[in-house]
C-alpha cells in the first residue's frame, strides 16, 4: 500500500527565505502526489498535484515540487517565504484512485 | 460555485452515543471520501463512495457506517462512540472515483466525552 512521509513536524523560517518542505513516498504502482494546505481550523486546500506529466509542478501561491523517481521524493519549495505561508502542509499519495494517503504533516512558521 | 459542504460544524457527544455527519459534494460530482483527522496528525482515509456503492474502506472498525443518496450527497455514521473519536472528519469529493484531485469541505469537529 501507498504511504508517505513527511520529514520535520516543523519548519521555521524567516520571512523572505526559501521554504522547502521534505516528503518521501512509497508506493507500488506509479503515482499521484499532492500538496495540500490546512489553516488553522479550516479544511485542505490543494497547493499542487503531480499525475505523471511534467516533473516540476507550479501550484498556487508560488509553491512548486518537483517528482524525482529515483529518490521516491516529491519536496516542496517556495522561493520567498511570506508571513501569510503559515500553517500545515500535508503531503499526499494515491494509487490512481480516491483512497489518498497523508504524511503527518509539517507545521512551517514563518518570523518576521 | 458552492464547495464541499459539511454539518454540522461542530458538535458535542457522550461516549456510546451515535452521530451522524452530512456532506454535499460540489455539483457534477459523483464520488464522496471521509477522511478523520486527529489533533495533530494527517487525514485518515475512512471511506470512498462512487454512484452511490462503496469503493475503498480504511482501517476503522464496523461502528463506522457511511451511504451515498442519489444525489450525490452522503453521511457519515459512527455508533457506539469512544473518546478516540474525537477529531475532525473531513469530506472530499470529486468528479469520479479515480485519481482526480479530491476537494474538501471545511469539516465537522466531534468532542466525545
Amino acid at each position: 500500500a501507498q504511504s508517505v512521509t513527511q520529514l520535520g513536524s516543523h519548519v521555521s523560517v524567516s520571512e523572505g527565505a526559501l521554504v522547502l518542505l521534505r516528503c518521501n513516498y512509497s508506493s507500488s504502482v506509479p503515482p499521484y502526489l499532492f500538496w495540500y494546505v490546512q489553516y488553522p481550523n479550516q479544511g485542505l486546500q490543494l497547493l499542487l498535484k503531480y499525475t505523471s506529466a511534467a516533473t516540476l509542478v507550479k501550484g498556487i501561491n508560488g509553491f512548486e515540487a518537483e517528482f524525482k523517481k529515483s529518490e521516491t521524493s516529491f519536496h516542496l519549495t517556495k522561493p520567498s517565504a511570506h508571513m501569510s505561508d503559515a500553517a500545515e502542509y500535508f503531503c499526499a499519495v494515491s494509487e490512481r484512485n480516491n483512497d489518498m494517503r497523508f504524511g503527518a504533516g509539517t507545521r512551517l512558521t514563518v518570523k518576521p | 460555485d458552492a464547495g464541499v459542504t459539511q454539518s454540522p460544524t461542530h458538535l458535542i457527544k457522550t461516549r456510546g452515543q451515535q452521530v451522524t455527519l452530512r456532506c454535499s459534494p460540489i455539483s457534477g460530482h459523483k464520488s464522496v471520501s471521509w477522511y478523520q483527522q486527529v489533533l495533530g496528525q494527517g487525514p485518515q482515509f475512512i471511506f470512498q463512495y462512487y454512484e452511490k456503492e462503496e469503493r475503498g474502506r480504511g482501517n476503522f472498525p464496523d461502528r463506522f457506517s457511511a451511504r451515498q443518496f442519489p444525489n450525490y450527497s452522503s453521511e457519515l455514521n459512527v455508533n457506539a462512540l469512544l473518546l478516540g473519536d474525537s477529531a475532525l472528519y473531513l469530506c472530499a469529493s470529486s468528479p469520479d472515483s479515480f485519481g482526480n484531485t479530491i476537494y474538501f469541505g471545511e469539516g465537522s469537529w466531534l468532542t466525545v466525552v
